[in-house]
C-alpha cells in the first residue's frame, strides 16, 4: 500500500523557518518525481515544488522561488521542503505528492498519490 | 497562458447524478486532463484521466458511478448514484503541467 507521511508543520512567526518532511512506503521511492502542493484557507490547490527521481532536477513555484527549496533523500525514502522567510500567505495545509511515471520528468502526468497534509501557520 | 476554470459549487440530491465541468482556456482545448476529489479534512484522492475525444481511465478502485466525458474545450466528471461520501472539492489539473483549476465544492443535500 502507498503510503505518503508529512510531519514538520506547526506555528512560526514571519520571517522564520520550518522544514517539511514526507516519509513514503509502499513504492520504490528513488524511481519516482515527488512534489510539494499546498492549500490554503479558503482557496484551491498550488503546486509549490517539484524534484526528479534522482534529486536532480528541483524546481519551484514563482511565488515561493528563492524562499522554499526541495530535496529528496532516497536513501531514506523521504522528501523534503525547506521553507525560509516564510510570510502569512504561505498559511496553508501542505502535502506531498507523487508522480505516477517511472523516471520521468516531474509534472510528466498528474499526481497518482497523495498524503494526508501537514499545517503551517505563519503568523505572530 | 493555461487556465482551467471551473465553477466554484455544485449540489445534487443522494441518489442523483452531478456533471462537473472544467474548461480549457483558448488554444489549450486539446489537452487532457485529471480529476482529484478531496474529501473534508483528508489529502487529495486520484480520480481519472479525461481525454479530448472524451474517453478516460480511471485510477485504482474508483467506483463505477465516476465516468467522465469532453466536449470542445470541457471535460467533465459524472457522478451518478450520488452518496453523502461524495462531497468532497474537486479539482482538475492539465495533463503534463502544475496547473489546477480553482476547484469545485459539491454539496450532496
Amino acid at each position: 500500500e502507498v503510503q505518503l507521511l508529512e510531519s514538520g508543520g506547526g506555528l512560526v512567526q514571519p520571517g522564520g523557518s520550518l522544514r517539511l518532511s514526507c516519509a513514503v512506503s509502499g513504492f520504490t521511492f528513488s524511481n519516482y518525481a515527488m512534489s510539494w502542493v499546498r492549500r490554503a484557507p479558503g482557496k484551491g490547490l498550488e503546486w509549490v515544488a517539484g524534484i526528479s527521481h534522482n534529486a536532480v532536477s528541483p524546481y519551484h513555484a514563482e511565488s515561493v522561488m528563492g524562499r522554499f527549496t526541495i530535496s529528496r533523500d532516497n536513501s531514506r525514502n523521504t522528501l523534503y521542503l525547506q521553507m525560509n522567510s516564510l510570510r502569512a500567505e504561505d498559511t496553508a495545509v501542505y502535502y506531498c505528492a507523487k508522480d505516477p511515471i517511472v523516471g520521468a520528468t516531474p509534472g510528466s502526468a498528474p499526481f497518482d498519490y497523495w498524503g494526508q497534509g501537514t499545517l503551517v501557520t505563519v503568523s505572530s | 497562458q493555461l487556465v482551467l476554470t471551473q465553477s466554484p459549487s455544485a449540489s445534487a440530491s443522494p441518489g442523483a447524478s452531478v456533471k462537473l465541468t472544467c474548461t480549457l482556456s483558448s488554444g489549450h482545448s486539446s489537452y487532457a486532463i485529471a480529476w482529484h476529489q478531496q474529501q473534508p479534512e483528508k489529502g487529495p484522492r486520484y480520480l481519472m484521466k479525461v481525454n479530448s475525444d472524451g474517453s478516460h481511465t480511471k485510477g485504482d478502485g474508483i467506483p463505477d458511478r465516476f465516468s467522465g466525458s469532453s466536449s470542445g474545450a470541457e471535460r467533465s466528471l459524472i457522478i451518478s448514484s450520488l452518496q453523502s461520501e461524495d462531497e468532497a472539492d474537486y479539482y482538475c489539473q492539465a495533463w503534463g503541467t502544475w496547473v489546477f483549476g480553482g476547484g469545485t465544492k459539491l454539496t450532496v443535500l
